[in-house]
């Protein structure tokens, strides 16, 4: 049983353009939310998190979306940079305990 | 500079010889945790540890065990290697605020093991 799930392998978008990775998850007892990205070769690195009682959190161009009732969790990225080519990992958190999603891969081209 | 670190960074090995992975933290957080990630799968959890002597299991725990006896080591040792633990092993820790919530996460490098 899946209970997070990032539904879209891969996402291609144009430098400058909005770049939006989403994450699904099933079970409501989750109550922190973060992404992370990972370069090939290196490990994750935390870009932005959300706690239940938020719905948006913003940090420079990261925002991050929490529809609770959806049990929908999205990142928007605007503007794209091709920089910002990465996997990208959902991370669901609840006493201690993290399930990630299995991560979309962002391409942004120049 | 703030890091954790990993030994080995690579590493192969034969069914059933004994090995341990260590971790190391600099940063004085009482949190550490392991995973392992595998194509089509994602990162996925094996234990973590809230603080010195307190670990629990994350989502695939089978055929791992850990040890926190000092804040910045947690190692991870395969008593008996399978050729289905070949993966890609990373360590993190993390600062905790004491109501479970775990929040910036620091990843060592990661330790390519590989079990025929």
């Amino acid at each position: 049983d899946q209970q997070v799930k990032q539904n879209s392998p891969s996402l291609s978008v144009q430098e400058g353009r909005i770049s939006i990775l989403n994450c699904d998850y099933t079970n409501s007892m989750f109550d922190y939310f973060l992404w992370y990205k990972k370069y090939p070769a290196e490990g994750p690195t935390f870009l932005i998190s959300i706690s239940s009682i938020k719905d948006k959190n913003e940090d420079g161009r990261f925002t991050v979306f929490l529809n609770k009732s959806a049990k929908h969790l999205s990142l928007h990225i605007v503007p794209s940079q091709p920089g910002d080519s990465a996997v990208y990992f959902c991370a669901l958190g609840s006493n201690y305990k993290l399930t990630f999603g299995k991560g979309t891969l962002l391409t942004v081209n120049p | 500079e703030a890091q954790v670190t990993q030994n080995p960074r690579y590493l192969i090995t034969v069914t059933g010889k004994k090995l341990t992975v260590t971790c190391s933290q600099n940063m004085n957080h009482e949190y550490m945790s392991w995973y392992r990630q595998d194509p089509g799968l994602g990162l996925r959890q094996i234990y973590y540890s809230m603080n010195v002597e307190v670990t629990d299991k994350g989502d695939v725990p089978e055929g791992y065990k850990v040890s926190r006896k000092e804040k910045r080591n947690f190692p991870l040792i395969l008593e008996s290697p399978s050729p289905n633990q070949t993966s890609l092993y990373f360590c993190a820790s993390s600062i905790t605020f004491g109501t479970g919530f775990v929040n910036e996460q620091y990843f060592g490098p990661g330790t390519r093991l590989t079990v025929t």
